[in-house]
């Protein structure tokens, strides 16, 4: 299967910085990004769709202020938590599709687990 | 809305025998079904993929079949070994490109 990056892996940081997460998509074109949310024990809840080149689109819920999504290439997508706050540490997953292949399978990276103190 | 659904939440059986997961979906009108694998702190792992035209998928031990009609797709292990030991999720997506909706997923211990 294809392969996506994340990066940092594990960031702890004091309330109110900001915090920047990488998503690569290491050997295929992602025409679209998913970027999810994974609280402990339960699954993913997608947070935002972004498709290469324009505006994402965000779930319902999710303030579009606080989590700045940049997908600037097709094979990077940014997801910046703005003044993190306690209730924004999380299991933050990204994942990416491609029309170039067949069947829209989805791949997911690595996830980001981000600690706020 | 679409709702996706997997029975039991959690699951443990002894090393060697069969793991049955069961998916169930409220709107059959779905692109394709996608079953994924998660081990504890990890990111998902990308198993089997159905397109809705198709009715099963196997890759060595794990055979996944669809039933579009009925809303439902089980996923096979043969021969359960420890390392299956994770959180199996399944998910439908309605169109190409479209967002996929996941179920609340199946958490398997396979004891030695």
């Amino acid at each position: 299967g294809a392969v996506v990056s994340q990066h940092p892996s594990r960031v702890i940081c004091k309330s109110g910085t900001s915090v920047k997460i990488e998503c690569r998509s290491l050997d295929f074109q992602a025409t679209t990004m998913f970027w999810y949310r994974q609280f402990p024990k339960q699954s993913l809840m997608l947070m935002a769709t972004s498709n290469e080149g324009s505006k994402a689109t965000y779930e319902q819920g999710v303030e579009k202020d606080k989590f700045l999504i940049n997908h600037a290439s097709l094979t990077l997508s940014t997801l910046t938590v703005t003044s993190a706050h306690p209730e924004d540490s999380s299991f933050y997953i990204c994942s990416a599709i491609s029309y170039g292949r067949a069947l829209n399978e989805q791949f997911f990276g690595p996830g980001t687990r981000l600690t706020v103190l | 809305k679409q709702e996706v659904t997997q029975i039991p939440a959690a699951l443990s059986v002894p090393e060697g025998e069969n793991l049955v997961l069961n998916c169930s979906f409220t709107d059959s009108a779905i692109y394709n079904l996608q079953w994924f694998r998660q081990d504890p702190g990890k990111g998902l792992t990308s198993l089997l993929l159905i397109q809705s035209s198709q009715r099963e998928q196997t890759s060595g031990r794990l055979n996944a079949s669809l039933d579009k009609s009925s809303g439902r797709s089980t996923l096979y292990i043969a021969a359960s070994q420890p390392g299956d030991s994770a959180t199996y999720l399944c998910a439908v997506r309605k169109a190409a490109g479209n967002k996929l909706t996941f179920g609340g997923g199946t958490r398997v211990l396979v004891k030695p």
